[in-house]
């Protein structure tokens, strides 16, 4: 079945930067897209960008493009989100999700259980 | 980026309910409408898409439907593995979410 594995939780200072992994498995990698998407403590799930894992092309959020820099390892069926200049709002828990597209229309059918990132001083 | 309004934030509930949790958007989305469950420490999980489509495995007593701005999730018969937090999520453009209704016992 196909499974999402991410890294686990990380405690950063204000201006470091955190890179996620999001280990893939149960399908064929390069064949889906996939997107990262946020969650910070109280507000609703925001997304961040995604990767075509294929040929990896990118998209960003424009309220985080920047800081944000999505990549993928297709030998690792790996992708990796790496968000930079961290600030105390950037206190989330980050979730990889698989996306499933058709011609018209597309949804999340699978998701990493999350990791944790705090940014503290 | 269309804006998405869940109703109610916050849902008490008993085993063997109906409930029904509302999803408006801020324009015309047509069809293009997924909801998930998330529950504390989990992965989300797809219920619906396109509006009414139930994912596999999904349990008949999930439906969806609604088109346009305003949608509907239906839990039919409350199974208390149903106590979670739903959202929807819009995919006619770059995906944005409601802020979530967290169904809970009463």
């Amino acid at each position: 079945q196909v499974q999402l594995a991410q890294s686990g939780a990380e405690v950063k200072k204000p201006g470091a930067s955190v890179k996620v992994s999001c280990k893939a498995s149960g399908y064929t990698f390069t064949s889906y897209a996939m997107y990262w998407v946020r969650q910070a403590p109280g507000q609703r799930l925001e997304w961040m960008g995604w990767i075509n894992a294929g040929n990896g092309n990118r998209k960003y959020s424009q309220k985080f493009q920047g800081r944000v820099t999505i990549t993928r390892d297709t030998s690792a069926s790996t992708a990796y989100m790496e968000l930079s200049s961290l600030r105390s709002e950037d206190t989330a828990v980050y979730y990889c999700a698989r996306e499933v597209a058709t011609v018209t229309l597309y949804y999340f059918d699978s998701w990493g259980q999350g990791t944790l990132v705090t940014v503290s001083s | 980026d269309i804006q998405m309004t869940q109703s109610p934030s916050s849902l008490s509930a008993s085993v063997g309910d109906r409930v029904t949790i509302t999803c408006r958007a801020s324009q015309s989305i047509s069809r293009f409408l997924n909801w998930y469950q998330h529950k504390p420490g989990k992965a989300p999980k797809l219920l619906i898409y396109a509006a009414s489509s139930l994912q596999s495995g999904v349990p008949s007593r999930f439906s969806g439907s609604g088109s346009g701005t305003d949608f509907t999730l239906t839990i039919s018969s409350l199974q208390p593995e149903d106590f979670a937090t739903y959202y929807c999520q819009q995919s006619y453009s770059t995906p944005t979410f409601g802020q979530g209704t967290k169904l809970e016992i009463k």
